[in-house]
């Protein structure tokens, strides 16, 4: 398996809603991030897991919060988001060791907050 | 991570060669070169990275100045397919063997025509 899946692929949620994004991954990456981008936008980096744990967090909103259950989960916790979080979040994978691997990428979830 | 300047658009015949440039001038003796492309809506793709030699894989061609200072990406045989935005990144990978993040900039649209 060389993919990173992320579910749903599309999610309309209102102002009060609390939803969740999830990402998995089975290639043994130890390393997780997750990504905001906007249209026409490039992605921005909003977090960064190292073997389950949080290692960077790029000043985000607490009302994002991101969770790593286990090493093949990566979650994003969504409450009381505004109409301007709507865009497409990317997770992606990759290795931990001294080999510069690539990230594996996700197909991304489409948030539409209304 | 050492910043990169790309030219915003670029057009390429179908089936003629694509030469992508990318400029890193304060790029550091540690950080290598990156190539990712994001085609419509999907997920970033990791294309190809290089240190110091030129590389190839089964995607594309790396070709990296002896200074350093400068790449060039190129795909032999552009396919409409290829129509996509290409990042450059620099990025480094110390020797513990963690991985620092991964930034975008903004890309280089590249257009292949019929």
């Amino acid at each position: 398996d060389t993919e990173v899946t992320q579910t749903p692929k599309h999610l309309v949620m209102g102002m009060t809603n609390k939803k969740s994004l999830k990402c998995e991954q089975h290639m043994g990456h130890r390393a997780m991030y997750w990504y905001k981008q906007k249209a026409k936008k490039p992605p921005e980096l909003m977090f960064v897991y190292s073997y389950e744990k949080l290692s960077i967090n790029e000043s985000v909103p607490s009302r994002f919060s991101p969770e790593c259950p286990n090493s093949s989960l990566l979650n994003l916790h969504l409450h009381a988001l505004q109409p301007e979080d709507s865009a497409l979040y990317l997770c992606a994978s990759s290795p931990l060791t001294v080999q510069p691997y690539g990230y594996t990428f996700g197909s991304g979830t489409r948030l539409t907050v209304v | 991570d050492a910043k990169t300047t790309q030219p915003p658009s670029m057009d390429c015949a179908e089936g003629r060669a694509a030469n992508l440039p990318c400029n890193h001038s304060t790029i550091s003796g540690n950080e290598y070169v990156y190539w990712y492309r994001q085609i419509h809506s999907q997920g970033p793709q990791y294309i190809i990275h290089g240190l110091k030699n030129n590389e190839t894989n089964e995607m594309a061609s790396l070709i990296i100045t002896e200074d350093r200072k400068s790449s060039t990406l190129i795909l032999p045989h552009a396919t409409l397919r290829d129509t996509a935005v290409y990042y450059c990144i620099v990025r480094a990978l110390n020797s513990g063997g963690s991985n620092y993040k991964l930034t975008f900039g903004k890309g280089t649209l590249l257009t292949v025509n019929p």
